[in-house]
């Protein structure tokens, strides 16, 4: 079965202090990762598709890089407008509903000045 | 428009009741998803629809769950004999093509009493 382990659930940092955020993932077949920014009371927003092991992006203080089995965003010297619920999601090449990602329950990031 | 358009943004009802759920897609998108979000879990895909094909309605929990979209645009899901356990916030999103990121709307938040 296709699933999405994303870790820590919550995680508090300082302004300033760098760290980063885990996606495990279980896929048959692998046709890109996801990742979204949630605010509270809205839809996810668009941040980034990995398509291959190796691949890396970048925007601004984050920076996601994907691996066989798991996905990291990183997030450099973080600001209190970062505060926000990550969400990863893959979408599976081969499956009964091609198209569609499956979502990882996020991981809820505070941010303190 | 400029983005994807949910409405309404907030729904109360009682139990047993039917509601319709309208999502107003980006212009030029041919995919479009609809997910639901309950408190402390992930997104839950629903269904898929993708230009004339017929859609995928793998997600949908039960046979109280319809949607359709009309014109290639504009779609409604609809939840006929409500029960509380569809409480959530109902989450549409669309692409200009199926694996490319996407947008989604704010949401309609269902609360069934």
């Amino acid at each position: 079965e296709d699933q999405v382990t994303q870790s820590p659930e919550a995680l508090r940092l300082q302004e300033g202090e760098s760290s980063s955020l885990n996606c495990s993932y279980t896929v048959s077949g692998l046709r890109g990762l996801f990742w979204y920014r949630q605010d509270p009371g809205k839809g996810p927003e668009f941040l980034f598709t990995l398509y291959s092991a190796g691949e890396e992006k970048e925007k601004e203080r984050l920076k996601a890089t994907l691996t066989k089995k798991e996905s990291f965003l990183h997030i450099t010297a973080p600001k209190p407008e970062d505060s926000a619920t990550y969400l990863c999601a893959v979408q599976a090449v081969y499956g009964g509903s091609q198209g569609n990602l499956i979502f990882g329950k996020g991981t809820k990031l505070s941010v303190k000045p | 428009g400029a983005g994807v358009s949910q409405s309404p943004s907030n729904k109360v009802t009682e139990k047993g009741k039917d509601v319709e759920l309208r999502c107003d897609p980006i212009s030029g998108h041919t995919a479009l998803y609809w997910y639901r979000q309950s408190l402390g879990q992930g997104l839950e895909f629903l269904i898929y629809f993708q230009g004339n094909s017929a859609p995928d309605k793998s997600g949908l929990p039960s046979d109280r769950f319809s949607a359709e979209r009309t014109g290639g645009s504009v779609s409604t899901l609809t939840i006929q004999r409500t029960q509380q356990e569809d409480s959530a916030v109902y989450l549409c999103a669309s692409s200009p093509v199926p694996d490319y990121g996407y947008t989604f709307g704010s949401g309609t938040r269902l609360t069934v009493v």
